[in-house]
């Protein structure tokens, strides 16, 4: 199946910096990444659609200045956690669906675990 | 609105016997489906889906899953559960939207 690389895997961070979360196809084109987040025990909540050369589409109750999403490529979408709190820690993944493939699955990155202090 | 429900939090089977998990789910239009398992602090690997055609589908590992429109039901199953089967399951499902929207999952424990 199609690969999805999500970096990194893991980051700890001080309050009040930002962190950055990459995502990429490594073997196919994605005109759509989607990014999620999980708690702990919990199911994972879609917050935003990353479409390439657009603007994002948020979902409700997620702060678009907070989570800044950019697709700036058909294999790339970036995730930036801007000003973390430790309320930010969380599992972020994201996934992405060939293009044109509005059927078929999603492919998942292995996730990015953000702990704020 | 569409979406999904996972009954169970946990289903608990011993190894070599038949395991099912439960989904249900609300949409309109006609739905796709998915089952996507997860292992400890890893993304999710797809299993299978719905989408047309045979109401039963067959995915990866030996699962499968049986589309039943009038009881709006998705159940995995599998005929003998291994202990590598332990594992996050999710439920999904598409609607008229493209999004993918998850249920809240189940923690399938097989005991040796």
């Amino acid at each position: 199946g199609a690969v999805v690389s999500q970096h990194p895997s893991r980051v700890i961070c001080k309050s009040g910096t930002s962190v950055k979360i990459e995502c990429r196809s490594l073997d196919f084109q994605a005109t759509t990444m989607f990014w999620y987040r999980q708690f702990p025990k919990q199911s994972l909540m879609l917050m935003a659609t990353s479409n390439e050369g657009s603007k994002a589409t948020y979902e409700q109750g997620v702060e678009k200045d907070k989570f800044l999403i950019n697709h700036a490529s058909l294999t790339l979408s970036t995730l930036t956690v801007t000003s973390a709190h430790p309320e930010d820690s969380s599992f972020y993944i994201c996934s992405a669906r060939t293009t044109g493939a509005n059927t078929g699955e999603l492919f998942f990155g292995e996730g990015s675990r953000l702990t704020v202090l | 609105a569409q979406s999904v429900a996972q009954p169970e939090d946990q289903v608990n089977v011993a190894e070599g016997n038949p395991l099912t998990v439960k989904c249900t789910y609300s949409v309109s239009g006609n739905p796709y489906l998915f089952w996507y398992v997860q292992y400890p602090n890893r993304g999710l690997q797809f299993l299978l889906k719905y989408i047309t055609g045979d109401n039963l589908v067959k995915g990866s590992y030996g699962f499968e899953a049986e589309f039943n429109k009038s009881q709006t039901s998705f159940h995995l199953k599998k005929p003998s559960a291994l202990v590598s089967d332990s594992a996050l399951y999710f439920c999904a499902v598409q609607g008229a939207t493209n999004k993918l929207i998850f249920g809240t999952g189940t923690l399938l424990a097989v005991q040796p």
